[in-house]
């Protein structure tokens, strides 16, 4: 039930367009996203909702397909400081609870 | 500031010894998290907690154990019983449970000599 991300791993030129999936096999309540640099906290960028809601943040904005229990996120123009390890969390129904679950990550460098 | 502290930031522990991990926060949250962070492995859910004196397990909680005895400390015991207990560990908060984005603290990393 751990959410797929994709891809594992991206390098770009810094100015260089990125995306960056997540898909799970559940229902989904919300899709959260975070990034994280090395030996550091994560960061917390965004939450889609159920609903096909798409957000935005600076140049990185997301989108939640909900009938495909897809996530994606856009970064446009990457700069130096998008480098990190980008992780989604997918909020599942659990009985009366609900579940955040994670997945492995995806590790994007950007190069000058 | 509102925030989550975690303490120590480093900390090195032999084989067969307990070691506890603060984390406190001050942004009033009711919900509080401990996950273990390995190398490729993503976050996995040691414990959590909804409210004051309450906790429940989550994925991994085999040799750990935690308290809540106020809403603003969930200090993480990593006991003689955990195998394999060196990793990086985060803390983080939240609103409510199923509310709003999670608050990390800055991590402590256990080593086992």
């Amino acid at each position: 039930q751990q959410p797929v991300q994709s891809p594992q791993a991206v390098i770009l030129r810094e100015g260089e367009d990125a995306v960056i999936n997540c898909s799970s096999s559940k229902a989904l309540y919300s899709v959260h996203w975070y990034r994280q640099k090395h030996g550091e906290a994560p960061v917390f960028l965004m939450i889609l909702l159920k609903g096909g809601e798409q957000k935005g943040h600076d140049k990185i904005s997301a989108s939640f397909n909900e009938k495909k229990q897809q996530s994606s996120l856009y970064l446009t123009a990457s700069q130096l400081s998008y480098s990190g390890t980008y992780f989604c969390g997918t909020e599942v129904n659990a009985g009366n609870n609900r579940k955040l679950i994670w997945g492995l990550g995806t590790s994007l460098a950007v190069n000058p | 500031d509102g925030g989550i502290t975690q303490s120590p930031k480093y900390l090195f522990r032999k084989e067969g010894q307990n070691v506890t991990l603060s984390c406190e926060q001050n942004l009033n949250h009711d919900a509080m998290y401990w996950y273990r962070q390995d190398p490729g492995q993503g976050l996995r859910l040691i414990y959590y907690s909804q409210i004051v004196n309450d906790f429940q397990k989550g994925d991994i909680a085999e040799g750990y154990s935690v308290s809540r005895e106020k809403k603003e400390s969930f200090p993480l015991t990593v006991t003689s019983a955990q195998k394999n207990p060196t990793a990086f560990y985060l803390c983080a908060s939240r609103q409510g449970f199923g509310l709003g984005e999670l608050f990390f603290g800055e991590g402590s990393r256990l080593t086992v000599l």
